[in-house]
């Protein structure tokens, strides 16, 4: 069965403190790995996609990587306006469903 | 580009009645996905939708139904609602095509059920 799994639940970092974010994945063949950023109350918003191992995308303060069994969002010297949540979700060939993570609820304080 | 777009934005419905949501995509995308959201559960796939045929569907009861029209915008329907039914529903849009599958999330439809 296709499963994401993101570690950990929950993150509170100081201002500056570096750190990463995991998500596991099985699936039968992966069309794409997404990651999204929510805030509360409101709906995912895209940050990035990664289709083969080995594949990195960066984006200001985020970079993201892929294995063939999880990928990392790595979060470099973060800022208080980088708290949110953080989803991960896998795309399997041959479906198009899109299968999401619990997420990891991230907290920088300043 | 204008964004995804749901209607209406909150909504109070009591238990027993029936509700309907409203998601118009991104224009250009043919692909409309539907989600609730709860603390509990995290994001939960209900239905997608693909030039207007039902694709890809989640383990929900027949209380939710959906369905897309020829411009692409879609409406999700939940009848005999229950307390249960109380989320944030989000809509998604996505290309669907070549290398662009990510998906697009519009604000998402807050229903509470009483």
């Amino acid at each position: 069965e296709d499963q994401v799994t993101q570690s950990p639940e929950a993150l509170r970092l100081q201002e500056g403190e570096s750190s990463s974010l995991n998500c596991s994945y099985t699936v039968s063949g992966l069309r794409g790995l997404f990651w999204y950023r929510q805030d509360p109350g409101k709906g995912p918003e895209f940050l990035f996609t990664l289709y083969s191992a080995g594949e990195e995308k960066e984006k200001e303060r985020l970079k993201a990587t892929l294995t063939k069994k999880e990928s990392f969002l790595h979060i470099t010297a973060p800022k208080p306006e980088d708290s949110a949540t953080y989803l991960c979700a896998v795309q399997a060939r041959g479906t198009y469903k899109y299968i999401f993570g619990t997420g990891t609820r991230l907290k920088v304080l300043a | 580009k204008a964004g995804v777009t749901q209607t209406p934005r909150y909504l109070i419905k009591t238990r027993g009645q029936q509700v309907t949501l409203s998601c118009s995509p991104i224009s250009g995308h043919r692909s409309v996905s539907w989600y609730q959201q709860t603390p509990g559960q995290g994001l939960q796939f209900l239905f997608e939708y693909f030039s207007e045929t039902q694709r890809n569907k989640g383990n929900f009861p027949g209380r939710f139904s959906g369905r897309q029209f020829s411009n692409s915008r879609s409406e999700m329907n939940v009848s005999t609602l229950e307390l249960g039914d109380s989320a944030l529903y989000l809509c998604a849009s996505s290309l669907r095509e070549g290398q662009s599958y990510e998906q697009y999330f519009g604000p998402g439809t807050r229903l509470t059920v009483t």
